[in-house]
């Protein structure tokens, strides 16, 4: 079945450390996402990408960074991980035209910063 | 800017219960609409959608109808089961053409909970 992947599904680190989370997809969507959920507040938009040479940010991206290194990958990077970084990730993808808004999700990486 | 109000939860219901999750939106355009549920351990999956106003999206026994007047779109189902128990999200996109088509803006999520 055609999926959405994340690597790795759990991850505890230490404050400061760099972090880097992988998302892979075989939809052959053009448009991925990163969000994260927080108890209480939903999931909010990191970083989104339109297709490989088009990236913006989302309602909070400060402390992360992103990479679209081809159609089906898209990797969230936290340059110096902190505690309040301590969430569940998800990646999303969706097609163009006027499915876009449709979104596919994958199973989540729950980060720790200590 | 654009938001979703989900009733504050957790919800626990008997089975074969009627359940209601109410959903609320601000929008500055004419937005489609979503509910998107969460399987423990799992990542969140489209429900039902309804992109204008008087659509019912309806899946899996679950229905929603698009009230503009009362910018609501409200999840039901007449009989849950223990297999519905998960987290439900409201959401709302930006329609085609707009400059923030295809980013969701989600609501807070509603625990769900059915006791056999």
């Amino acid at each position: 079945d055609a999926d959405v992947t994340q690597t790795p599904r759990n991850r505890i680190t230490k404050t400061g450390k760099r972090i880097m989370l992988e998302c892979s997809q075989t939809k052959g969507h053009d448009r991925m996402y990163w969000y994260r959920q927080d108890p209480g507040l939903g999931l909010r938009l990191i970083y989104y990408s339109f297709d490989v040479k088009d990236i913006n940010k989302g309602e909070i991206s400060d402390g992360y960074s992103v990479s679209r290194q081809a159609q089906a990958k898209f990797s969230l990077s936290l340059e110096s991980a902190i505690p309040n970084q301590t969430a569940l990730y998800f990646c999303a993808t969706s097609r163009g035209g006027s499915e876009t808004d449709t979104q596919y999700f994958g199973p989540g990486t729950r980060l720790t910063v200590l | 800017g654009d938001s979703v109000t989900q009733m504050e939860g957790p919800v626990t219901l008997s089975e074969e219960a009627f359940l209601t999750i109410n959903c609320t939106y601000t929008a500055t355009g004419y937005p489609s609409l979503f509910w998107y549920v969460q399987y423990p351990g799992e990542g969140l999956q489209l429900l039902l959608k309804a992109t204008k106003a008087d659509d019912k999206g309806s899946n899996k026994g679950f229905e929603a109808t698009y009230r503009k007047e009362t910018t609501s779109f409200h999840l039901e189902k007449g009989s849950v089961q223990v297999s519905d128990s998960a987290v439900y999200f409201c959401a709302l996109s930006e329609r085609p053409g707009g400059t923030s088509y295809g980013k969701l803006t989600f609501g807070q999520g509603t625990i769900l909970t059915v006791h056999p």
